[in-house]
C-alpha cells in the first residue's frame, strides 16, 4: 500500500517554456503532499508543503510564481515549473504523508531545460 | 528534526554485512528514527524506522542503543544491487504535515 506514482519519469523542455509534473497517490488519500528537488550528487531539498484546497507552504528562497503547486483533490498535486531555464534542470520528487505510517515517495522526474 | 551524522561513504564486498552509523546527539523523547534508500534518478525508498532497541524486518536490521544518541542500520550479506545512498533521519517522522530535512546520507558502495 502507500503508493505515489509521478509523471512523468523524465521531460525535456525548451527555455521559456512551462512544464507540468503530476504527483498522484494510488491506494490513499494524501491531505499533504511534499515537493523535492535534487541536484546531481547532492540531497534532497524540501521546496514546498502542499496541502489539498489551500495554498501551498513554500520553503525559504523558493519562488512560489515560478514553481505552482495545485492540490485539488486528495490523490493528485502538481507542480508547475513556469517560464523555465536551465538553471531549473534537476531531479523533482513528490513525497505523500501516509498517516501514521511515514512518508512514502514517488519515483522522481528528470527535468532537463535546454 | 535533529540533526544527524553519517559517514559519507562507504565501500564493502558482496556477501559482507554491512553496518552504516548515524550519530543523532540531540534526539528528542518523542523522535522516531528512519532509514531510506535511495538508487539513482528514483525517489526515496523506506527501508526501516525504529524507537529503541532492535527493529528487524526483511531487508535490514536497526539497532538503537539505550541512551538513543546514535543508531546503526545492518544490511546482511549485501549484493551489488544494495549499492545507492543511505539516508538517516531523526523527528516525529511518523506521517506528520512537515516535510523531511535529508542530510548528506551515506553512499554505500558493493563491489563482487
Amino acid at each position: 500500500g502507500a503508493v505515489v506514482s509521478q509523471h512523468p519519469s523524465w521531460v525535456i523542455c525548451k527555455s521559456g517554456t512551462s512544464v507540468k509534473i503530476e504527483c498522484r497517490s494510488l491506494d490513499f488519500q494524501a491531505t499533504t503532499m511534499f515537493w523535492y528537488r535534487q541536484f546531481p550528487k547532492q540531497s534532497l531539498m524540501l521546496m514546498a508543503t502542499s496541502n489539498e484546497g489551500s495554498k501551498a507552504t513554500y520553503e525559504q528562497g523558493v519562488e512560489k510564481d515560478k514553481f505552482l503547486i495545485n492540490h485539488a483533490s486528495l490523490t493528485l498535486s502538481t507542480l508547475t515549473v513556469t517560464s523555465a531555464h536551465p538553471e531549473d534542470s534537476s531531479f523533482y520528487i513528490c513525497s505523500a504523508s501516509w498517516g501514521v505510517y511515514g512518508y512514502t515517495f514517488g519515483s522522481g522526474t528528470r527535468l532537463t531545460v535546454v | 528534526l535533529a540533526k544527524t551524522t553519517q559517514p559519507i561513504s562507504m565501500d564493502s564486498y558482496e556477501g559482507q554485512e554491512v553496518n552504516i552509523t548515524c550519530s543523532h546527539n540531540n534526539i528528542a523523547t518523542n523522535d522516531y528514527i528512519t532509514w531510506y534508500q535511495q538508487f539513482p534518478s528514483q525517489g526515496p525508498r523506506f527501508i526501516i524506522q525504529g524507537y529503541k532497541t532492535k527493529v528487524t524486518n526483511e531487508v535490514a536490521s536497526l539497532f538503537i542503543p539505550a541512551d538513543r544518541k546514535s543508531s546503526t542500520l545492518s544490511l546482511p550479506r549485501v549484493s551489488l544491487s544494495d549499492t545507492a545512498v543511505y539516508y538517516c533521519l531523526v523527528g516525529d517522522v511518523g506521517g506528520g504535515a512537515d516535510g523531511l530535512t535529508f542530510g548528506k546520507g551515506t553512499h554505500l558502495i558493493i563491489q563482487p
